[in-house]
C-alpha cells in the first residue's frame, strides 16, 4: 500500500565508499525527485526526472548520479562518500499534466551516516 | 528567484491553545502553488494542503485552517485547539505553475505542543 517507498531506511558507511538508495512509487506518477535534508532540517531539491528524463539538476557534486530504469523508479547512486553527505535523503513523486505540476508525495526518507 | 520565509524557528504552546504558523513567499510568477507539509518526529513528510494562486479563499479542514493573502504574499497556517500529536516541524513550500518548476521549501517551524 505504500505510495512512495525507499530502501534502505538507514545507511551507515565509511568515507570513500559507494552506495545506492532505491526509490519506488506506485502512484502512477510520471515525475520523481530526490531531496536532501540536512541536520538543520533544510530541504533542498537535488534532481527531478520526468518519464525517465532528467529535467532538474541542481548544483550537486557529480558524485551523485540518479538513475531511472522506468518511471516508477528513481535510484540515487553516490560515489566516494564524504562526511558532508550525511543527511536524510527523500524521494518524492508527482503527476505532471503537461502544463503544471501536481502535489509532491514523499517517501519515508533514508538517513545516511558517513563515518 | 523564488523564496519562502518562515520567520518562526520554534514555537511552544500548551495543549488546547490556538497557534498560527507564518509563511511569507517571494516569486515573480503570476501563477504558482503554495503548500504546507508536516514532518512529525518519525521523520516522514506529510502533505497537508495545496493552494493555487488563483484561489484566495481561506480553507478549513477540521482543526486546521489556512489564510492565503496575495496582497501580503502570505500563506499562514492555524491549528485550533492544538494537541500533543500536532508536535512536528511544519514546512511551507512554493512551486511555479509550469512543468519543470521545482519546489522551494521554507526553513520550517518546529511546533511543540506541551500537555
Amino acid at each position: 500500500d505504500t505510495a512512495v517507498s525507499q530502501t534502505p531506511k538507514y545507511l551507515v558507511t565509511q568515507m570513500g565508499n559507494d552506495k545506492s538508495i532505491k526509490c519506488e512509487q506506485n502512484l502512477g506518477h510520471d515525475t520523481m525527485y530526490w531531496y536532501k535534508q540536512d541536520s538543520k532540517k533544510f530541504l533542498k531539491i537535488m534532481f527531478s526526472y520526468n518519464n525517465k528524463e532528467l529535467i532538474i539538476n541542481e548544483t550537486v557534486p557529480n558524485r551523485f548520479s540518479p538513475k531511472s530504469p522506468d518511471k516508477a523508479h528513481l535510484n540515487l547512486h553516490i560515489n566516494s562518500l564524504e562526511l558532508g553527505d550525511s543527511a536524510v535523503y527523500f524521494c518524492a513523486s508527482s503527476q505532471v499534466d503537461g502544463i503544471s505540476t501536481d502535489t509532491q508525495y514523499f517517501g519515508p526518507g533514508t538517513r545516511l551516516t558517513v563515518l | 528567484a523564488q523564496k519562502v520565509t518562515q520567520a518562526q524557528t520554534e514555537i511552544s504552546v500548551v495543549e488546547k491553545e490556538d497557534v498560527t504558523l507564518d509563511c511569507v513567499y517571494e516569486t515573480r510568477d503570476t501563477t504558482y502553488y503554495l503548500f504546507w507539509y508536516k514532518q512529525p518526529p518519525s521523520g516522514e513528510l506529510v502533505f497537508l494542503i495545496r493552494r493555487n494562486s488563483f484561489d484566495e479563499q481561506n480553507e478549513i479542514s477540521g482543526r486546521y485552517s489556512w489564510n492565503f493573502q496575495k496582497s501580503t504574499s502570505s500563506f499562514n497556517f492555524t491549528i485550533t485547539a492544538s494537541q500533543v500529536v500536532d508536535s512536528a516541524v511544519y514546512f511551507c513550500a512554493l512551486s511555479g505553475y509550469e512543468m519543470g518548476q521545482n519546489f522551494v521549501f521554507g526553513p520550517g517551524t518546529r511546533l511543540s505542543v506541551l500537555p
